[in-house]
């Protein structure tokens, strides 16, 4: 039932920019991208979401393709503190009230 | 800023206990959830309540479980006999309103572990 292909793992320099791929091939067209991260045994926390622009916030910036096929979220400056599993969910915004977690990607900061 | 808060942090309980995990939501939220997460696994809607009923529950929310708003800034979940398989985080959420559509905003957890 996954809408969406992530991958398992990924590692990133800190101070470097982390950039987060995900695979939505499937997405139809009333359909937003939304990023979530959890921090080890923290509860869930929203980044940001889009429909099809380019969205930046304090957080995090989301590049969806034209196609709406996959989306890339961007932490401009990775620091040890960004290092979580970071989920990528494809919802409708009206109809689908609850989150559908997957299994996301664990982002590891390197100092 | 405000937050979603939770309490206890850790309950443990011998199987067939009831337990009831609490939450306060902010303040002017309208909408609440509870979400699991068992050790190592994917993080998993419970329930959804608006307007003082259940709006969606999944298939983990059977009888067992129940929810309840007991007065304007509590919201509980309540396990009647409690498994060992219940053994998990909990995570209450809540969301703001209907004026557009309103990111949920987590609490940080409970960890019910039960005996």
């Amino acid at each position: 039932d996954a809408k969406t292909t992530q991958p398992t793992s990924m590692d990133c320099a800190e101070g470097r920019a982390a950039n987060l791929p995900c695979n939505h091939s499937t997405i139809s067209g009333n359909e937003y991208v939304y990023w979530y991260r959890q921090i080890h045994s923290q509860g869930p926390q929203y980044i940001i979401h889009g429909l099809k622009n380019n969205e930046t916030n304090e957080m995090a910036s989301l590049i969806i393709t034209e196609d709406r096929k996959s989306s890339t979220l961007i932490l401009p400056h990775a620091t040890l503190r960004d290092t979580a599993v970071y989920y990528c969910i494809v919802r409708a915004r009206a109809q689908d009230d609850k989150i559908i977690f997957g299994k996301g990607t664990r982002l590891h900061i390197l100092p | 800023e405000p937050e979603v808060t939770q309490t206890p942090s850790h309950q443990v309980t011998q199987m067939g206990q009831e337990v009831i995990l609490r939450c306060v939501p902010i303040s002017n939220h309208l909408y609440f959830y509870w979400y699991r997460q068992i050790l190592g696994q994917k993080v998993e809607f419970l329930v959804s309540f608006y307007n003082n009923e259940i709006s969606e529950k999944s298939e983990i929310f059977d009888d067992q479980f129940s929810v309840e708003r007991p007065d304007g800034s509590n919201f509980t979940l309540k396990i009647r006999s409690t498994k060992l398989e219940d053994s998990a985080m909990y995570f209450c959420a809540s969301r703001p309103g209907t004026s557009g559509y309103n990111e949920q905003f987590f609490g940080p957890g409970t960890r019910l572990t039960v005996l």
